[in-house]
């Protein structure tokens, strides 16, 4: 039973420009959260999919959006890229339960802006 | 909003030693409680939660944490740690009450073990 898969590994891009992060959910699962964590920090929310809508969003600006698709997978993009975005990008899954859910992590993105 | 301290940022143990790593959060409503672990290059994998009933949750690899409500606290605890527990331990919470089941995570404490 495949696990929650992320793609790219790693990333490196320039300021200004955009980039598209790929996450497949564990088998079974249909919510798909994205975190950010900078190094020595925890993760910290993105945002939440469930049903191909987005139902909970963290502080993140405008320049961070998603989308999921029907077969539960997801992709997170940023635009305008800032150097402060270099992080790590974890995408969990999670098997919608009214509110009793266990997050499941990929092993992340690595993206380096320069 | 809702937040979490995790109040040691390094503890250095020798093999046998005892753990406790605190936890504390600052919302006062209805939570689910949750202790990750990240192993050195690997990803983050759930050691234990707490959703509801006995408060003294237990987890893998003979980790054990306990709920307090009064003290809005969930320390992580381990008799005897072992080598191989070295690795970035996360705190994290959220409400089980509201749309959506964001993690707000703690900083995090390093945990290092020498044999």
């Amino acid at each position: 039973d495949a696990g929650v898969t992320q793609s790219p590994t790693h990333l490196i891009k320039t300021r200004g420009q955009q980039v598209t992060l790929r996450c497949s959910p564990k088998s079974g699962h249909d919510t798909v959260s994205w975190y950010q964590q900078a190094l020595g920090q925890g993760p910290q929310f993105i945002f939440q999919y469930y049903e191909e809508e987005e139902r909970q969003r963290g502080n993140f600006p405008d320049r961070f959006s998603g989308h999921q698709f029907p077969n539960y997978s997801s992709e997170l993009n940023v635009n305008a890229l800032l150097l402060g975005d270099s992080a790590l990008y974890l995408c969990a899954s999670s098997l919608e339960a009214g509110g009793q859910e266990t997050q499941y992590f990929g092993p992340g993105t690595r993206l380096l802006v320069l | 909003a809702q937040s979490v301290s995790q109040h040691n940022h390094h503890v250095i143990l020798s093999e046998a030693a005892s753990l406790e790593l605190g936890c504390n959060y600052s919302y006062g409503g209805t939570v689910n409680l949750f202790w990750y672990v990240q192993y050195p290059g690997q990803h983050l994998q759930l050691l234990l939660k707490y959703f509801s009933g006995d408060p003294l949750v237990k987890g893998i690899k003979g980790f054990e944490a306990e709920f307090i409500k009064s003290k809005f606290s969930f320390n992580l605890r381990k008799p005897s740690v072992q080598w191989s527990d070295t690795a970035e331990y996360f705190c994290a919470v959220n409400n089980p009450n509201q749309a959506g089941t964001a993690l707000i995570f703690g900083k995090g404490t390093t945990l290092s073990v020498s044999s």
